[in-house]
């Protein structure tokens, strides 16, 4: 079975700094994984993947995660946080599922939230 | 949300009634999703549906069916089975024709029973 943890309920950062969201995963065979954001009240929004080849993955609004497949660690950063960045993040794992489509397993989500 | 719609955004039902959630999507995506989302647990996988008239099982599908009647559109009925269906319904699709491709997600349905 897969799983994945995100180890904090909530980050706080002031604006300007480093942010970043813990995320370690479990899965038998190769890990596809995937970060997404939620605003309230809304869907989620797609940040970015890894599925194979360079550790680092950039993504969209500044987001880069790093795989370590050593610790089994898929961490989203960004250098510098906004305001605008609050929101809900959620990092996924998924496997291949009869050759077709993707069969994500969620984290709980780690509520990010950035003060002036 | 782009290219997937659900509706309505709000729903309340009374204790013994079925509902039914609307997602359409005009992305031509084959596999379509239902989650459900409860404070502090994430997102769980209702059920699922890789091609038309084709739909399995996630891992809380208790209470719930779907049907598949159309490639665009993937309804979720919450039965009077479900024993706690207050929680906010998000549908999804993807294009599983290209590997590993990220689930595009609709803006959701907020169910409370009342």
């Amino acid at each position: 079975a897969q799983s994945v943890a995100q180890p904090e309920d909530q980050v706080n950062v002031a604006e300007g700094n480093p942010l970043t969201v813990k995320c370690t995963y479990s899965v038998s065979g190769n890990p596809y994984l995937f970060w997404y954001v939620q605003y309230p009240n809304r869907g989620l929004q797609f940040l970015l993947k890894y599925i194979t080849g360079d550790n680092l993955v950039k993504g969209s609004y500044g987001f880069e995660a790093e795989f370590n497949k050593s610790q089994t660690s898929f961490h989203l950063k960004k250098p510098s946080a906004l305001v605008s960045d609050s929101a809900l993040y959620f990092c996924a794992v998924s496997i291949r599922y009869k050759a077709a489509g993707n069969k994500l397993t969620f984290g709980g989500g780690t509520r990010v939230l950035v003060k002036p | 949300d782009g290219g997937i719609t659900q509706s309505p955004k709000y729903l309340f039902r009374k204790e013994g009634q079925n509902v039914t959630l609307s997602c359409e999507q005009n992305l031509n995506h084959d596999a379509m999703y239902w989650y459900r989302q409860d404070p502090g647990q994430g997102l769980r996988l209702i059920y699922y549906s890789q091609i038309v008239n084709d739909f399995q099982k996630g891992d809380i599908a208790e209470g719930y069916s779907v049907s598949r009647e159309k490639k665009e559109s993937f309804p979720l009925t919450v039965t009077s089975a479900q024993k706690n269906p207050t929680a906010f319904y998000l549908c999804a699709s993807s294009n599983p024709g290209q590997k590993y491709n990220e689930q595009f997600f609709g803006p959701g349905t907020r169910l409370t029973v009342l």
